[in-house]
């Protein structure tokens, strides 16, 4: 069974500081990976993802991830955090085989940015 | 944003009684997801649809039923529910198969089973 593990359940950073999160997934295959934010009282949405080519993919708002296939990692960074990064970020991974899936997620890490 | 909507956004019941929540995109997407949050867990797959009338089984199915009868409708519904059933439950649709492309996800509903 797939599984993704996010290392950090809550990380405390001051403004303009560098972030990375980190995120590893067990899969017997080949996968598309997610990063999904969800900001106080919303729903997720969509930071970034990889399907394939280029492994260091980058998002919305600064937000780049790096694919590294030998460590099954897929880890979110961002040079200068803002205030208003303060969210939950949630790692997810789905099989590229085309079937119908869900995605796997992991268990979030809730990021509080100080300003 | 994409057209997802959910109904009730809030609800609270009581334990035994049946509950639906609904899930309507605009988007005619073909795929279909219920999935809870609970703290802790971040999101599990409880059912999903990848057409009308065929759905299929996710991580967290015991006590949900699913029905598709349109492909803009996906409801969700807790035959008798449970306070182990409170949670927010969150739809998504996707316009091809979940690896193949992104799921975007609606506004959620909390649900609190007393």
């Amino acid at each position: 069974a797939q599984s993704v593990s996010q290392h950090n359940h809550h990380v405390i950073l001051s403004e303009a500081a560098s972030l990375e999160l980190g995120c590893n997934y067990s899969y017997g295959g080949t996968v598309n990976l997610f990063w999904y934010v969800q900001y106080p009282g919303q729903h997720l949405q969509l930071l970034l993802k990889y399907f394939s080519g280029d492994p260091l993919v980058k998002g919305i708002k600064g937000f780049e991830a790096e694919f590294i296939k030998s460590k099954f990692s897929f880890n979110l960074r961002k040079p200068s955090v803002q205030w208003s990064d303060t969210a939950e970020y949630f790692c997810a991974v789905v099989g590229s085989g085309g079937g119908a899936d869900g995605l796997t997620f992991g268990k979030g890490t809730h990021l509080i940015i100080q300003p | 944003d994409a057209g997802i909507t959910q109904s009730p956004r809030h609800k609270v019941t009581e334990t035994g009684t049946p509950v639906t929540l609904r899930c309507h995109q605009t988007e005619n997407h073909r795929y279909m997801y219920w999935y809870r949050q609970d703290p802790g867990h971040g999101l599990r797959l409880i059912h999903y649809s990848y057409g009308v009338k065929d759905t299929d089984k996710g991580e967290v199915s015991d006590g949900y039923s699913v029905s598709r009868s349109k492909t803009e409708d996906f409801l969700l519904t807790l035959e008798s529910a449970t306070s182990s059933q409170t949670s927010v439950y969150f739809c998504a649709i996707s316009g091809a198969a979940g690896g193949t492309d992104t799921q975007y996800f609606g506004p959620g509903t909390r649900l609190t089973v007393l």
